[in-house]
């Protein structure tokens, strides 16, 4: 069954800091995993997309890797800033399976 | 620069009502789709078009209608609401098929079903 997991499913840190949030997916065949931004009452926006052939990819202070041999993706997010609270979600294949997101919130 | 508009932003139903949920785009934009959002889920994709003319179903697509006369315009109408179909509604464009390129979304319509 093609499905996308991701962990944690919430997370609180300190402004600051530094996150790794966790991306598994099942679906088969692979084509690209994607990472969306969804702000409380807004759309998601994509962050940062990563193909077969790619281990790490950056967006500003975001950096995607994936280990196409375990089917998992992380996005890592440095020096967290009070925006970054968000639900960040985890994509495969486009516009077909969606993981359920992981919530950050970013406290002062 | 509008980008992907969704109207009305909240909208409160009676079961048994019918209601269109619109979607317009402005970025020439051959794929649209629909997604409902239901806490603890993902997004699921209800209903998509390549192009003009051309409609397919998603995951979820009963209870739903869509029809795409226009490229810019993608309306999801609800035939008889049920409280079911209480959730966030988010309409998306992107370029081609939608493979391989970043969706756009719009902010979503919040909708309930009494």
């Amino acid at each position: 069954k093609n499905q996308v997991e991701q962990s944690p499913q919430s997370l609180i840190i300190l402004e600051g800091k530094n996150c790794t949030l966790q991306c598994n997916y099942t679906v088969s065949p692979f084509s690209n995993l994607r990472w969306y931004k969804q702000d409380t009452g807004r759309g998601p926006v994509s962050l940062t997309i990563m193909t077969f052939s790619e281990n790490t990819k950056s967006n500003g202070r975001y950096t995607a890797t994936l280990d196409a041999d375990t089917k998992q993706s992380s996005l890592h997010i440095t020096a967290s800033q009070l925006s970054d609270s968000a639900s960040y979600i985890c994509v495969g294949r486009d516009q077909f399976y969606f993981g359920t997101g992981t919530s950050l919130t970013v406290i002062p | 620069n509008a980008g992907v508009t969704q109207t009305p932003k909240f909208q409160v139903l009676k079961t048994g009502q019918s209601m269109t949920l619109q979607c317009a785009q402005d970025m020439n934009h051959e794929y649209m789709s629909w997604y409902r959002q239901d806490p603890g889920m993902g997004l699921r994709l209800i209903h998509y078009s390549v192009g003009a003319g051309i409609t397919d179903q998603g995951e979820v697509p009963n209870g739903y209608n869509v029809s795409r006369s226009t490229t810019e315009d993608f309306p999801l109408r609800l035939l008889s609401a049920a409280p079911s179909q209480t959730s966030v509604y988010f309409c998306a464009s992107s370029r081609g098929t939608g493979f391989g390129q970043p969706q756009h979304f719009g902010d979503g319509t919040r909708l309930s079903i009494l």
